[in-house]
């Protein structure tokens, strides 16, 4: 079985504070996703990356970055948290065919006071 | 016009009845479509795949995809009380890259 882990399932900051969030995969997938997950917006894309090293830019990349130095760890950082990044973060691998579904994490809480 | 559009909710429907979930999707190229069932602060988790036109069951659940239409839906048959949850449409198009719908929050009433 696929494992995605995430290192926090809860996480309270303050504002302005530089915050990290790691996943971590089993599998050896080349693709992993960073999603927020907000009441009535949905899952929205943040950043993805196909490879080591590589990203790209989701739907809502705006006051966050990536890192990927290694396969099984995709990181989130939010360089100076804000109250409207308050949200659930929901890490996703999958494999690198079209067919392959995404298995996520089970998602940090993150609230900024 | 959002690249995935579900059915807005709630969609409410009585224990033993069958439940009908309605998605369509923009992009022609979509090549794989998928559907996740998401309790209440939790993560999502796959029910069902479908790559090809026409009906897949497995279980209670069958999956429907029509590429002519760009729909695809989800049956659940002989709902319960655990079956309530928010399920989540989300079609591929590049290789592992999904685009989710907003989801339809299901309850089944006992």
């Amino acid at each position: 079985d696929v494992k995605v882990t995430q290192s926090s399932r809860y996480l309270v900051k303050r504002t302005g504070e530089k915050v990290f969030l790691e996943c971590v995969q089993d599998m050896d997938h080349e693709n992993m996703f960073w999603y927020r997950q907000d009441p009535g917006l949905g899952l929205r894309l943040i950043y993805f990356s196909y490879d080591v090293k590589m990203k790209e830019k989701g739907d809502i990349p705006e006051g966050y970055s990536v890192s990927r130095e290694k396969k099984e760890r995709f990181s989130l950082i939010l360089e100076s948290a804000s109250t409207n990044q308050t949200s659930m973060y929901l890490c996703a691998s999958v494999g690198s065919g079209a067919q392959e579904t995404q298995y996520f994490g089970p998602g940090t809480r993150l609230l900024v006071l | 016009q959002k690249e995935v559009e579900q059915n807005s909710g709630p969609l409410s429907v009585p224990e033993g009845a069958i439940a009908s979930l309605n998605c369509t999707y923009s992009d022609r190229g979509s090549q794989s479509f998928f559907w996740y069932r998401q309790y209440s602060g939790k993560s999502p988790e796959l029910i069902m795949f479908i790559y090809s036109n026409g009906d897949k069951e497995d279980g209670r659940f069958t999956a429907q995809l029509n590429k002519a239409s760009q729909y695809v839906s989800l049956l659940i048959r002989d709902s319960q009380p655990s079956d309530s949850a928010t399920y989540l449409c989300a079609v591929n198009t590049n290789a592992g890259k999904s685009t989710f719908g907003d989801g339809t929050t299901l309850t089944v009433k006992p």
